[in-house]
């Protein structure tokens, strides 16, 4: 059964860079079929797409982090790793990792929005 | 804000139909598949519904969604206490060139 497991510090000082690993386990990080993602989501407020990864190195940013975001896979470990830079306090949120299933699809021509499944998440405050 | 409009909150008794919109535009639901998630308190989301209206195995059939337009829609039937959650609908937007989520509702079952 897949199952990811996010992990890294869970306090991080403003204008630092933030440091989270995503451990996958039941399937391989290296098939072909699959994505894997970064959503966060601030205390009390919604869900935000970060960026998407294949075994590759073929990503998907969010335009809106672009610049601060950089994500790596290590297929030796099983893991896929995001780094947030210059964080500052709107960068405080539960991260969560995901499998992204399809994030284009050939067939259709369609980006599918299709996470699952999802990581438990870890809460990450900036503040110093 | 985000760029999808869902009602903040919805709520309903047990045994009832409820609704959850998600409104959005050409660039976005006009054009592309509509997924929705499910937090329940103090969980992670969890995948609900797939390229519209296509249940993951496991999702009870009270579950239903579609589209039209420029616009989206999650239906729960039968309404039970254990479906009190989040409900979020996300898509891919094409302007933006990334993913985006509705801002949530809040489905209390009274």
């Amino acid at each position: 059964q897949l199952q990811l497991q996010e992990s890294g510090p869970g306090l991080v000082k403003p204008s630092e860079t933030l440091s989270l690993t995503c451990t996958v386990s039941g399937v391989s990080i290296s098939s072909t079929s699959h994505y894997w993602a970064w959503i966060r989501q601030p205390p009390g407020k919604g869900l935000e797409w970060i960026v998407t990864i294949n075994y590759s190195g073929t990503t998907y940013n969010n335009p809106s982090l672009k610049s601060r975001v950089t994500i790596s896979v290590d297929t030796s470990k099983n893991q896929f790793s995001l780094k947030l830079n210059s964080v500052t306090a709107p960068d405080t949120a539960v991260y969560y990792c995901a499998r992204h299933i399809s994030p284009y699809y050939y067939g259709s021509g369609n980006y599918e929005a299709w996470f699952d499944p999802w990581g438990q998440g870890i809460l990450v405050t900036v503040s110093s | 804000q985000s760029v999808l409009t869902q009602p903040p909150s919805a709520s309903g008794t047990p045994g009832q139909r409820v609704t959850i919109s998600c409104s959005g535009s050409s660039s976005n639901i006009g054009a592309n598949y509509v997924y929705w998630y499910q937090q329940l308190s103090g969980t992670a989301p969890k995948l609900l519904m797939y390229r519209d209206d296509q249940r993951p195995s496991g999702v009870p059939d009270r579950f239903s969604g579609s589209r039209s337009g420029t616009s989206a829609s999650l239906a729960i039937s039968g309404l039970r206490s254990e479906d009190e959650a989040d409900y979020y609908c996300a898509v891919w937007h094409d302007r933006l060139s990334g993913w985006v989520f509705g801002g949530g509702t809040k489905l209390t079952v009274l």
